[in-house]
């Protein structure tokens, strides 16, 4: 029982370049989250997928687009790097939208230059 | 809009001491988990407890949700204890995190 799992653990891009970031889960968890984390901050819901075939945005979308591709996979796609989008992205998964608790792979550090 | 707060914002201990963490709300709680984030980053789920106390370890957390606290509790501190921790209410719409600010913990040797 893996958990949560992240790919990449570490990423550079230059401004403008794309990528994916993985994240699946183990738990039969219906729903998962993408949130980033910036200096001294807490984190912050870019995405959220309530159920398979659903996801909706949360506090920071833009910029990011995700896909749920079934129950244990959410993906965090970045289609045109920014530095500002330079954070560490944290997927979560939870075994109902708002209600139980959360439990979190273990990041991805994204650099952007 | 909703609130939490942690005490004290920073610590610094001598290994083997104790130590409490407070966090108020401002609203009810009805779904609160505290996290460490240690040195390396990673989030580590401690509790999930909306009410009533819990322990695991060294470790024990009590929430008092009429009171709209949560207390946690570390015993016989340890260096691997240091870190951030985090007190964070989930929010009933999408899961939305609210985090206090954090206590940073620092237990010397």
């Amino acid at each position: 029982n893996a958990g949560v799992t992240q790919t990449p653990k570490f990423q550079v891009l230059k401004t403008g370049q794309s990528m994916t970031l993985q994240c699946a889960q183990d738990m039969n968890h219906n729903s998962m989250y993408w949130y980033r984390q910036d200096p001294g901050m807490g984190l912050r819901l870019i995405y959220y997928s309530a159920s398979e075939g659903t996801t909706d945005k949360g506090e920071v979308p833009n910029g990011y687009n995700v896909s749920r591709l079934n129950k244990r996979e959410f993906s965090l796609r970045l289609e045109s790097a920014a530095p500002s989008q330079t954070s560490v992205y944290f997927c979560a998964s939870s075994f109902d939208r708002g209600l139980g608790e959360q439990y979190f792979g273990p990041g991805t550090r994204l650099t952007v230059t | 809009g909703i609130q939490v707060e942690q005490s004290p914002p920073d610590l610094i201990l001598q290994e083997g001491a104790n130590s409490t963490l407070r966090c108020n709300f401002s609203d009810s709680v009805n779904n609160l988990q505290w996290f460490h984030q240690n040195p390396w980053g990673q989030l580590i789920n401690l509790f999930y407890i909306p009410s009533g106390t819990k322990q695991n370890g060294r470790l024990s957390a009590t929430t008092v949700a009429t009171e709209r606290y949560s207390l946690l509790y570390i015993s016989s501190s340890q260096t691997t204890d240091s870190g951030v921790y985090f007190c964070v209410r989930i929010g009933n719409q999408g899961g939305k995190l609210i985090f206090g600010q954090g206590t940073e913990l620092s237990v010397k040797p």
